[in-house]
């Protein structure tokens, strides 16, 4: 089953401009990960934050987390077309033995040129 | 490094038949996954390996799927019978411990006919 939700599912932008994804999860988390996907290709992986990590910058990415209202963000900053794809977050569940991630259905981000 | 490989890369099959998806890992990742993701949707885990242990098995696992993984290097994700509702991305990732990150391999696009 899932369990995060990104919001918005889809959004589109112009080059230059910032976008921001949002992920909301339902149980407690050992960390979350942020993935991009390209169409019809696989992952890649771009940040993780621990759950006792409120805040982590990797070049134009800026992640938050918020454990107390399950939530976190993902800022890109002036965008480039080849930002376009989907950004998918994935949690790791405290409880789950295996460290299994757990993905929401993903933001399809389109920048435009 | 040369990341996760998996092969093939695209798999065309008819209702029936049976196939089998390799996975090569990070060298010294001990930890290896299994997941599948359908059109529209974030990937769900199947199962997970530690070194050459099967230790967690998703439902969504039927009893016509069986992973290995021989000597805890690369795995392989067996479908027997594939049913057309198998059409999906398998995906398999690795990560050197537990909370750690998970990367991704390219996936292998199963259509069955």
């Amino acid at each position: 089953s899932q369990q995060g939700e990104e919001d918005p599912q889809a959004l589109s932008i112009q080059e230059g401009e910032n976008a921001t994804m949002n992920c909301s999860y339902k149980t407690s988390i050992n960390n979350l990960q942020w993935y991009r996907q390209n169409s019809g290709r696989g992952l890649v992986h771009l940040i993780l934050i621990r759950s006792n990590e409120r805040e982590k910058h990797s070049g134009r990415l800026r992640v938050t987390l918020d454990t107390s209202k399950k939530s976190s963000s993902l800022l890109i900053t002036a965008s480039r077309a080849a930002d376009t794809a989907s950004y998918f977050c994935a949690t790791e569940d405290s409880g789950a033995g295996s460290y299994q991630l757990t993905f929401g259905k993903g933001t399809k981000l389109s920048v435009i040129p | 490094d040369t990341g996760v490989s998996q092969n093939p890369r695209h798999k065309i099959t008819k209702r029936g038949q049976n196939v089998t998806f390799r996975c090569d890992p990070i060298s010294e990742h001990n930890r290896l996954y299994w997941y599948r993701q359908t059109l529209g949707q974030g990937p769900e885990f199947l199962t997970y390996f530690q070194n050459e242990a099967q230790l967690e098995k998703s439902r969504l696992l039927s009893d016509r799927f069986s992973a290995e993984r021989p000597k805890g290097s690369f795995s392989t994700l067996e479908i027997q019978r594939t049913e057309q509702g198998d059409s999906a991305m398998y995906l398999c990732a690795s990560s050197k411990d537990a909370q750690e990150t998970q990367y991704f391999g390219p996936g292998t696009r199963l259509l069955v006919l």
